[in-house]
């Protein structure tokens, strides 16, 4: 595709429930990010797909939260028995090989999750 | 401390000012500096970037990064109404992917 596609757009779910997020980076990028941005914080790294494995998923913050990503394409997000904490935008982004991040992230519009 | 320290205050200018932005980090270990520019409700998109010190230029938009001071800038000219969005300074030792983030500033241009 042209541009990183997420969805859901806004996912609005109940304490306690499951989600998941979905990421298509743009085609041909091997690297995949996963980032969250909280109301009035900087975007916080979650993990990184390179091909289909996660070398770093230090920033996971629970073992609620995990990712995969299939086919060296989609990755999905999943965040179990959501908290009121886990509202947040959450940012997926893809680039081009590993390395130097210089070729810049192509960021996708987010997931804009509230959990009430 | 942080690794990226971003003052978060909006800003608001007149249509024409300069606008300068700023961030200081605390790991030497960076080399690859970055600004992002995010709209209302949207990703985050690069807008420049520079390895190690020095500045950049690109059209109305300068970077500067002294990494004796771990210090670096963004200068907007002639500022017009479609700059009016979060810039978010970003950072990254070299060959690691994980960008540190600044919590970004919102800016205002008025016409």
């Amino acid at each position: 595709g042209a541009g990183v596609s997420q969805s859901p757009s806004n996912k609005v779910t109940e304490k306690g429930k499951d989600v998941e997020l979905r990421c298509d980076p743009i085609s041909g990028h091997t690297a995949l990010y996963w980032y969250r941005q909280r109301l009035g914080q900087g975007l916080e790294f979650l993990i990184y797909f390179q091909g289909n494995s996660a070398p770093d998923k230090s920033g996971l913050p629970s073992d609620r939260f995990s990712a995969e990503r299939t086919g060296e394409s989609v990755s999905t997000l999943t965040i179990q028995r959501t908290q009121q904490e886990d509202s947040a935008v959450y940012l997926c982004a893809s680039s081009f090989g590993q390395g130097a991040p210089n070729y810049g992230y192509t960021f996708g519009s987010g997931t804009r999750l509230t959990v009430v | 401390q942080k690794e990226v320290e971003q003052d978060p205050g909006p800003l608001s200018v007149p249509e024409g000012a300069i606008v300068s932005l700023n961030c200081t980090y605390s790991n030497s270990a960076f080399q690859y500096f970055m600004w992002y520019r995010q709209y209302s409700r949207k990703g985050p998109e690069l807008l420049m970037y520079t390895y190690s010190s020095g500045n950049k230029e690109d059209g109305r938009f300068t970077a500067q990064v002294d990494k004796s001071s771990k210090y670096i800038s963004l200068f907007i000219r002639d500022s017009q109404p479609s700059d009016s969005a979060t810039y978010l300074c970003a950072m990254s030792p070299y060959g690691n992917n994980r960008l540190a983030f600044g919590k970004g500033n919102q800016v205002v241009v008025i016409p």
